[in-house]
């Protein structure tokens, strides 16, 4: 089945700094990527689409400047949390929109990041 | 966004059926209904898929109703792997964005 990656798995960053966090799709090509944030005990809430080429939508009430995101080929979108705060701190995780069957989406692991 | 609505939580015995059930009044003609399930600090996992007619699978069964208003996720011996939060899916109408709901906690006892 098609498999989608993120790095790190985790990671703990000092407020003020900036992470990113790759997402990658191994074994199919994805025009379409997709940034979650999820707190917890909360639902999935999208965040940005990410479309190779172009520039990334944003969901409202998403800061496009805090929350970087390039999608330099077909399998691969990255998401930068700039000058981070605690109030970041969740899992982030991200699908690809797969252009085989019926467009459905497959989800990477999540990547949960700790603000200090 | 096209609004779908399941029960916080539910219960089942191990390697009993399991019916998941979803309400999704307002969605469009075209709209495919998806599953997904997550178990904690993982990402959601695809379970299965369908726009008018049944569905089944190797992991479960989607019944759709007639009017397409509801639908139900059938899990046809639950295993305490089964354990998870699952989410009926609706995109957003002209789109192919997701729009998660709350999702149905499935806890699946010994």
């Amino acid at each position: 089945g098609a498999v989608v990656s993120q790095h790190p798995s985790w990671v703990i960053c000092k407020s003020g700094t900036s992470v990113k966090i790759e997402c990658r799709s191994l074994d199919f090509q994805a025009t379409t990527m997709f940034w979650y944030r999820q707190f917890p005990k909360q639902s999935l809430m999208l965040m940005a689409t990410s479309n190779e080429g172009s520039k990334a939508t944003y969901e409202q009430g998403v800061e496009k400047d805090k929350f970087l995101i390039n999608h330099a080929s077909l399998t691969l979108s990255t998401l930068t949390v700039t000058s981070a705060h605690p109030e970041d701190s969740s899992f982030y995780i991200c699908s690809a929109r797969s252009l085989d069957g019926y467009n459905e989406q497959f989800f990477g692991p999540g990547t949960r990041l700790t603000v200090l | 966004d096209a609004k779908t609505t399941q029960p916080n939580s539910m219960e089942s015995n191990e390697e009993e059926p399991v019916h998941l059930p979803c309400n999704h009044s307002t969605i469009s003609g075209t709209d495919y209904i998806h599953w997904y399930r997550q178990l904690p600090s993982q990402g959601p996992e695809y379970v299965i898929h369908g726009l008018t007619s049944n569905v089944n699978n190797r992991m479960a069964s989607l019944a759709i109703a007639e009017d397409r208003k509801s639908s139900t996720l059938i899990l046809h011996r639950a295993t305490l792997r089964d354990a998870a939060v699952y989410y009926c899916i609706l995109p957003r109408a002209g789109t192919y964005k997701y729009i998660f709901g709350t999702g149905t906690r499935l806890k699946v006892l010994a």
